[in-house]
């Protein structure tokens, strides 16, 4: 089967830097995505990698290596804004694109 | 309208109601997704449609059932529902070949009483 794995809470400072990591175990894999969810809000698309190393997106990196089968998000210059849930999400092919969500990690910035 | 809109944002429904959930997207895309979303729990993908024809369907069971009519409308009929039922129900689009990307819309808070 599939499964995701990501801490269920994490805890960081305003203009810190945090890591949040994402294992998965799947057949097929293909690519992992992060989306963002503030409370009350829609999950929004952040970021996705098919090949092995880090993708950087302005205050925001994610990582992949598939040898090992993780991933993570970086978080660079914390703002307060950015206290939400992150989910990281597997991309497989097994006879078909399907894409699975972990159950999000909460990150709170405090000041 | 852009992007992915969903009504109605809430519902209150008894178990023996029938109602329907609704979603928009505006963007062109060619495959939508419905989702559940409970506390704590991961998103669960509900059914999928990729030009119209549903292709995935992740053992729902058959108080719900999905319609739609053309690439940008789908929708969530629901009848005889449970409170476990209870959670947000999330509509999402994406193109057919990226389904990594998907975009989704505000989601409908539905409580079963």
């Amino acid at each position: 089967g599939q499964s995701l794995e990501q801490p269920s809470e994490v805890t960081a400072v305003e203009g810190a830097i945090v890591q949040i990591n994402c294992t998965y175990q799947t057949s097929g894999f293909y690519g992992l995505s992060w989306y963002q969810q503030h409370d009350g809000g829609a999950p929004t698309f952040l970021s996705y990698n098919a090949l092995d190393g880090l993708e950087e997106t302005g205050r925001f990196s994610s990582f992949l290596s598939r040898s090992d089968s993780y991933g993570y998000l970086l978080l660079q210059e914390l703002q307060m804004k950015d206290s939400a849930s992150y989910f990281c999400a597997v991309r497989s092919d097994t006879g078909g694109f399907k894409t699975i969500f972990g159950a999000g990690t909460r990150l709170f910035v405090k000041a | 309208e852009t992007g992915v809109t969903q009504t109605p944002r809430h519902l209150v429904m008894g178990m023996t109601n029938k109602k329907s959930l609704k979603c928009e997207q505006h963007l062109g895309h060619n495959a939508m997704y419905w989702y559940k979303q409970s506390a704590k729990k991961p998103l669960e993908l509900m059914f999928v449609y990729s030009l119209e024809e549903r292709v995935e369907n992740n053992s729902v069971p058959s108080r719900f059932s999905p319609e739609c009519p053309n690439s940008s409308h789908l929708f969530l009929h629901l009848h005889t529902l449970q409170p476990e039922d209870s959670a947000l129900y999330l509509c999402a689009s994406s193109p057919r070949d990226s389904d990594h990307e998907q975009y989704f819309g505000p989601g409908t808070r539905l409580t079963v009483t």
